[in-house]
């Protein structure tokens, strides 16, 4: 099992410019959710879904949009990049039920100029 | 407004050399603390899930305890490879609102040969 993966690793956007992150599991998780993490901060959560079609929004939303078309795949797009939303990205997977055990990707880290 | 703070920032310990962390939450409605091990480039990796005072889990030469306020993370006789960032976590339950995952900002431990 490959668990979960993001792609890509590094980033750099200019500002205004727009990307997709990529995040896939393979453990047929039906929770899967993106958090940012900062210097400073604690892991914060943008986005979650409880499965596919089912997406709600976390903490700091604004300026991310999520879908979930299938159980394994859960995009996170950045619309117009600004500064403020440089940061390490992480994505993370779950069995429903056991919210706690949270699985994560190894991160993308985005610059954005 | 729910916290969750741990200490120290950061730890340096000699091989062998006992000690704690410590995490420390203001929340109403705790359902659950987690600790997390995160690798400089890697996401974390869920270590032990706590929910009552008084419980206690073991792994290795990790033991995680909870009361009332706060948790520790005792680490006997560490050795270089428990390098690391550990996140606490805790899951609230607050009324009128949805279950959230909170997140403390971490504690960077080295452990010197």
């Amino acid at each position: 099992n490959a668990g979960v993966t993001q792609t890509p690793k590094f980033q750099v956007l200019k500002t205004g410019q727009s990307m997709t992150l990529q995040c896939a599991q393979d453990m047929n998780h039906e929770y899967m959710s993106w958090y940012r993490q900062d210097p400073g901060m604690g892991l914060r959560l943008i986005h979650y879904s409880v499965g596919a079609g089912i997406t709600d929004q976390g903490e700091v939303p604004n300026g991310y949009n999520v879908s979930r078309s299938t159980t394994e795949d859960f995009p996170l797009r950045l619309l117009s990049a600004a500064p403020s939303q440089t940061s390490v990205y992480f994505c993370a997977s779950n069995r429903q039920g056991s919210s706690e055990k949270l699985f994560f990707g190894s991160g993308t880290q985005l610059s954005v100029l | 407004e729910d916290q969750v703070t741990q200490s120290p920032e950061a730890l340096r310990l000699q091989e062998g050399e006992s000690s704690s962390l410590n995490c420390s939450y203001t929340v109403s409605g705790l359902r659950g603390l987690f600790w997390y091990r995160q690798d400089p480039g890697k996401g974390p990796e869920f270590l032990f899930t706590l929910y009552s005072a008084g419980e206690e889990k073991e792994k290795e030469r990790l033991k995680a305890t909870l009361t009332k306020k706060e948790s520790f993370l005792h680490i006997t006789a560490p050795k270089p490879e428990d390098s690391a960032t550990y996140l606490c976590a805790v899951r609230l339950s607050p009324q009128g609102g949805s279950e959230k995952l909170v997140f403390g900002k971490g504690t960077k431990l080295t452990v010197n040969p």
